[in-house]
């Protein structure tokens, strides 16, 4: 079974400072990795994935994450922050042998102006 | 090229009505996920639809089904609706059940008084 972690429900940053956000996984098969971002009033749309391939994975906008299987971790990162970035973020796991993906429980950022 | 699309956008029922909620697929995406997104959590899988069969499903009781068409749009049903049934209903299409990227639409908000 598959299960993700994802460290400080909010996370508060200035405009142009770096952004972090904490995702950690536990899975019984290889994962599959994913971040997605919603905004207010809208569905997710995604920001980049880790399909064992490179583990430093760039996406969009910017953002960019690490696999680190030592670690167990997949946290998402962007250099400078903009206020646009504001909205909610989630990681989720996909297992190789099931259709599913299994989300974090998101992590809401703000950008201070 | 048409995103995934979702209808109605609000709903509002009682306990014990049922509900329809409706999904149209990206073009040329023959695979439909459904899932369920309670207020301040991440969305949780219901169930996924691959060429009209149920093709995976989450731990949900049998009162939610779903059906996939031959154009490959879906119904999210939901039966003797409770209260914590109230939440944002997400579809997500892909192109083929072995695809990794799914897309999101903007979801349903179901709320049940």
């Amino acid at each position: 079974a598959q299960s993700v972690t994802q460290l400080g429900s909010h996370v508060s940053v200035s405009e142009g400072a770096l952004v972090l956000l904490r995702c950690n996984y536990s899975s019984s098969v290889p994962p599959y990795l994913f971040w997605y971002v919603q905004y207010p009033n809208q569905g997710l749309q995604l920001l980049l994935k880790y399909t064992s391939a490179a583990t430093l994975v760039k996406g969009i906008n910017g953002f960019e994450a690490e696999f680190k299987k030592s670690e167990t971790s997949f946290h998402l990162t962007k250099p400078s922050a903009h206020m646009s970035d504001a909205a909610e973020y989630f990681c989720a796991v996909k297992g190789n042998a099931g259709n599913m993906l299994t989300f974090g429980g998101g992590t809401r950022l703000m950008v201070k102006p | 090229e048409t995103g995934v699309t979702q209808s109605p956008t609000h709903l509002i029922k009682t306990r014990g009505q049922q509900v329809t909620l409706r999904c149209s697929s990206q073009s040329g995406h023959n695979t439909v996920s459904w899932y369920q997104q309670a207020l301040g959590q991440g969305p949780q899988f219901i169930f996924q639809y691959y060429r009209e069969e149920e093709n995976g499903r989450g731990n949900f009781p049998p009162r939610f089904s779903g059906l996939q068409f031959p154009n490959y749009s879906s119904e999210l049903n939901v039966n003797a609706l409770e209260l914590d049934d109230s939440a944002l209903y997400l579809c997500a299409s892909k192109r083929d059940r072995r695809e990794d990227t799914q897309y999101f639409g903007p979801g349903t908000r179901l709320t049940v008084l």
